[in-house]
Order: structure tokens, then C-alpha cells, then sequence
């Protein structure tokens, strides 16, 4: 099946600060999404994003599918950004398979 | 908040016990999505019924069974509970885009074995 990788595991920020992170996949896709998993355990939806970039606030992603990444970029982080970020991707239009998530923790 | 429902929150529960889990998709989604969340394992697909049949099958227990009902809510039933199956259970239901289908998951059933 594919796999999925991302990168950094942790991340502490600063307020205010800037990041970036990244979704590797092993296969073609159909379907890429990037989550937000707040400290409550919702699973949030950031983008929707199998090819292409979109932007949504402070917040936007691209996906360049030929070589099987995406990023998300969280400009002027704030501490209710943090929790965990996953990338989930599917070929099939069925299942998703999450990466390990990226932990966040932007400090005031 | 996404419009999927998922009902109990919360259960505790001992070992060997049978527990159902239940989620109402968002109004129009055919699709339903069962997914658990462990520590160890991370978060994972279990099924997936679309309209009342079975579509799709992961890495689900056979101690784990689900069904999807004519008015498209589905349960997921889990029978002779171990302290591993304590996890994150989540459901989500899927739209189409146009161009694939995107999930949208309801706020988790975290059950406790104890």
C-alpha cells in the first residue's frame, strides 16, 4: 500500500513564527488532505488538495503530485495552532492513509 | 463543526465486554468511513460501506463488525474487548469534489478497556 511521510515529527515555534511542513507519498494519488488534530482529538479539515495550491488565511498548501509531496505553510503561528498535523492521502477514492503527524507547539 | 455525528464520546468499558458505536453521516453522504486511532498504530482505516453495502475493508479485527442502515447511519459493534482496542474511534463520510472525494470525520468515540 502507499506510504505516507512527514516531516519534521516536532515543531516548537514562537509566536508569531513561520513554518513549513511535508507530506511524501509513495504512489500516485487521487486524493490528498491535511488535517488538524486539536488537544481535544477533532479532526479538522485544513485543504483538500490532490494537485495545486490553495490558500486559506495564514494558512496554505501545495501539492506537487509528479513528485509526490505537499506542503503546508502556517505563517504568523499562533498558540491555538498548535496539536498535531496529519497528511492523508488514497489512490483509490476509498480508503485514506495517514502519515505519523507532525506535533506543534507554538509557545506565547 | 463537520456535520458528521458520532455517539457515545466517551466508554469505559472491561475486557471481554461487546460495545456499539454509532455515527450519522453528513446529510447526502452515501459513504461512511470507520477509523481508529491508537497510540501505537496511529490512525488507521477499518471499512468503509457505501449505501448499505461493503466497499472496503482494512486492517478490521474479526472481532469488529460494522453495518451501515437504509437510513445510512452505520455502527461499528466490538465484541470480546482487549486492553489494545482502548483507542481513538472515529467516522467520517466523504463528498465528491469533482474531481475525488473529500472525507470529513466527526469528533471520535474514545473508548477505554479497562
Amino acid at each position: 500500500g502507499i506510504q505516507v511521510e512527514q516531516s519534521p515529527p516536532d515543531l516548537i515555534l514562537q509566536e508569531g513564527a513561520n513554518s513549513t511542513l511535508r507530506c511524501n507519498f509513495s504512489d500516485s494519488v487521487n486524493n490528498l488532505q491535511w488535517f488538524h488534530q486539536n488537544p481535544w482529538g477533532q479532526l479538522i479539515n485544513l485543504f483538500y488538495i490532490p494537485s495545486g495550491t490553495k490558500q486559506n488565511g495564514r494558512l496554505s498548501a501545495t501539492t506537487v503530485a509528479t513528485e509526490r509531496y505537499s506542503l503546508l505553510y502556517i505563517s504568523s503561528s499562533q498558540t491555538t495552532d498548535s496539536g498535531v498535523y496529519f497528511c492523508a492521502v488514497s489512490a483509490s477514492g476509498s480508503r485514506l492513509t495517514f502519515g505519523e503527524g507532525t506535533q506543534l507547539t507554538v509557545n506565547p | 463543526d463537520s456535520g458528521v455525528t458520532q455517539t457515545p464520546k466517551h466508554l469505559i468499558t472491561a475486557t471481554g465486554q461487546r460495545v456499539t458505536l454509532r455515527c450519522s453521516p453528513r446529510s447526502g453522504d452515501l459513504s461512511v468511513y470507520w477509523y481508529q486511532q491508537s497510540l501505537d498504530q496511529g490512525l488507521q482505516f477499518l471499512i468503509q460501506y457505501y449505501n448499505g453495502e461493503e466497499r472496503a475493508k482494512g486492517n478490521i479485527l474479526e472481532r469488529f463488525s460494522a453495518q451501515q442502515f437504509p437510513d445510512l447511519h452505520s455502527e461499528l459493534n466490538l465484541s470480546s474487548l482487549e486492553l489494545g482496542d482502548s483507542a481513538l474511534y472515529f467516522c467520517a463520510s466523504s463528498v465528491h469534489t469533482g474531481t475525488g472525494y473529500e472525507q470529513y470525520f466527526g469528533p471520535g468515540t474514545r473508548l477505554t478497556v479497562t
